[in-house]
Order: C-alpha cells, then sequence, then structure tokens
C-alpha cells in the first residue's frame, strides 16, 4: 500500500472556504513535503516540513505535521478559484534516496 | 531562471520504436529522478541518480534505462516501447536527496505525454 495515502481523494468548496487535506504514511521520515499540480502539469513545491518540525505557514497555507500519529495536513485559507488543483504529499524517509508520494486530493474551488 | 527541461514535451509513437526523453537541470543538482503518473496510482518513481554515473532503480524500472553522463542530464530511454508505458513522465533535481537530513524540495519539468499505440 502507499506510504503516503490522502484524504479525501476529492474535495469540492466554495470561494473563500478553508480547505483542509489530510496525508498519513506508514514509515519513520526525513521530511514531508506538499505539492501542487494543475491539470496536466508540472508539480510545484509548496511547502516542506522537517520530522523535528510541528507547523509551518507559507502565505495562505499551513502545514502541520504529527510524527506520533504519522499525518499531516494541509490547510488552504480564504480559498481562490486559482487554487484549483490536484496536491500531493511526499514523504522523505530516512536514509532512503526516493521521495514517495500520496495519490492527491482533487481540490476544486467554485466561484 | 533555475528549472528542469524536459523534451519532447508531447509525443505519439508506435510499439517497439526506441525513444528518448531528454531531462536538463541548470540548478547543478546532484540528485535526479524519473516518475511516471498514472491516474489512480499517482507518482511512481521509475529510476533515480545520486550523482554523475551513480543509478539505481525506482519501483517501476522494467522497460526503462537510463544514464547519468553529466551533472546537468538525465535522459530516459525506452528501448522498445509498449503500450503499458503511455503516461505522462516527469523529471525531477534536488540538491540532495529526499531521505538526507537537510533535504530540499525537488524541482520539476513540466511533464513529457507519450502515448505508445
Amino acid at each position: 500500500s502507499q506510504q503516503g495515502e490522502e484524504d479525501p481523494q476529492a474535495l469540492s468548496i466554495q470561494e473563500g472556504e478553508n480547505a483542509t487535506m489530510n496525508c498519513s504514511y506508514k514509515t519513520s521520515i526525513n521530511n514531508l513535503q506538499w505539492y501542487r499540480q494543475n491539470s496536466g502539469r508540472g508539480l510545484v513545491h509548496l511547502i516542506l516540513i522537517r520530522s523535528n518540525e510541528r507547523e509551518k505557514h507559507s502565505g495562505r497555507l499551513r502545514v502541520t505535521l504529527d510524527t506520533s500519529k504519522k499525518s499531516s495536513s494541509l490547510l488552504i485559507t480564504a480559498s481562490r478559484a486559482a487554487d484549483t488543483a490536484s496536491y500531493f504529499c511526499a514523504t522523505g524517509i530516512q536514509g532512503a534516496q526516493k521521495l514517495v508520494f500520496g495519490q492527491g486530493t482533487r481540490l476544486t474551488i467554485n466561484p | 531562471e533555475a528549472q528542469v527541461t524536459q523534451n519532447p514535451r508531447y509525443l505519439i509513437t508506435v510499439t517497439g520504436k526506441k525513444l528518448t526523453v531528454t531531462c536538463s537541470q541548470n540548478m547543478n543538482h546532484e540528485y535526479m529522478s524519473w516518475y511516471r503518473q498514472d491516474p489512480g496510482l499517482g507518482l511512481r518513481q521509475i529510476y533515480y541518480s545520486m550523482n554523475v554515473e551513480v543509478t539505481d532503480k525506482g519501483d517501476v524500472p522494467e522497460g526503462y534505462k537510463v544514464s547519468r553522463k553529466e551533472k546537468r542530464n538525465f535522459p530516459l530511454i525506452l528501448e522498445s516501447p509498449s503500450p503499458n508505458q503511455t503516461s505522462l513522465y516527469f523529471c525531477a533535481s534536488s540538491s540532495l536527496y529526499p531521505g538526507q537530513g537537510k533535504s530540499q524540495p525537488q524541482h520539476f519539468g513540466d511533464g513529457t505525454r507519450l502515448s505508445i499505440l
């Protein structure tokens, strides 16, 4: 099964509302990263949070990490139509040479 | 501008006809990686490279080859493409590999959409 599993798989909200996406993982990590992908395009890095950090902010984005529960969440506040995209969490496993991606959450912001 | 450049962006070809997808980065990154993205399966790593002449298999390496003769380039080679390799491919690079203590985010190319008929 996937190292990173995201919930929900799809989320549709009204513009201006907050969007929360969750990611769970199984093994010990060094870091967890969130990426955004607009339809059919490349992935754009949003936030990297290390295993010794609990929360990070970047503009309207807030990421939390709970290593005891092996979970992370991405909160987008005051959503905009331009936030419509797929969001992926990816885990950097300690000592491993690869990033393991979840299957993503498809976020739709309705005007 | 820091970027990862893939070529071609789109390719339709036929079974068995060898093809190469090029990837180049201008950030002097040591780590480079190839992923394929398929509906319902997310992104899966094909091959990665820790440095020049150092490559290793990812999760789905069958049917693919790579080389890393120069630091900036990491081509993906399909020697005998088959229809199950129809997919969206991404190249990525970063200064350190993902599991390192000071790991940095990966930079992704815009993707190559391959259709194998």
